[in-house]
């Protein structure tokens, strides 16, 4: 079975402070991803990657920062957390095979920024 | 821009059957993939459909029509533990990077 783990379930920061979300899957998957969560809003993306030290904007990018030094972990870096960062921040992770498209997705971090 | 519309709350009653719909607009089209999530935990992938025409897999089927950018998954057999959100999502492009574009998604209450 695919498993994608996310460092923690919830974590609360407060303003400004620089947080890091880091997810590993054990599959080596070439594509991986990082959505925000919100309630009427659905799964936006963040960013993804789709390669080693490869990266591209998702549609909500702003604020935001990612690593991916290594296949298997993709981190998503908050350099001042804000309070509209509040959220439930998905990772996931898929195969690099045209014409599939099945992401696993991790459990989530729900991040509350006081 | 890019949108995907599907109804936000479906209730349906053990046993029936449910047929949630979903319209895109997007730059690209590329498949339609359905995923489901229950409360607190991770959406996981039910299916896709890349060609028109209706996909079974059990309980659940996913139909595609790229001339109408419509889709719906049709749920029957309705068990309580179908209660859930499922989502729509679009691949917008071609290739191997499987990104995907998700709807707002629809709860859905499954009603003894």
């Amino acid at each position: 079975d695919v498993k994608v783990t996310q460092s923690s379930r919830y974590l609360v920061k407060r303003t400004g402070e620089k947080v890091f979300l880091e997810c590993v899957q054990d599959m080596d998957h070439e594509n991986m991803f990082w959505y925000r969560q919100d309630p009427g809003l659905g799964l936006r993306l963040i960013y993804f990657s789709y390669d080693v030290k490869m990266k591209e904007k998702g549609d909500i990018p702003e604020g935001y920062s990612v690593s991916r030094e290594k296949k298997e972990r993709f981190s998503l870096i908050l350099e001042s957390a804000s309070t509209n960062q509040t959220s439930m921040y998905l990772c996931a992770s898929s195969p690099g095979i045209a014409g599939s498209d099945t992401q696993y997705f991790g459990p989530g971090t729900r991040l509350t920024v006081l | 821009g890019q949108s995907l519309e599907q109804p936000s709350e479906v209730t349906a009653v053990e046993g029936a059957i449910v047929q949630i719909n979903c319209t895109y607009q997007t730059s690209g089209f590329y498949g339609l993939s359905w995923y489901q999530q229950h409360d607190g935990g991770a959406p996981t992938f039910l299916s896709y459909n890349a060609l028109d025409g209706l996909e079974e897999t059990g309980r659940f089927s996913s139909f595609l029509s790229r001339s109408d950018s419509y889709g719906y998954l049709l749920l029957q057999e309705l068990q309580m533990k179908d209660s859930a959100s499922y989502f729509c999502a679009v691949r917008d492009r071609g290739g191997a990077t499987n990104k995907l574009i998700f709807g707002t998604g629809t709860l859905l209450a499954v009603q003894p």
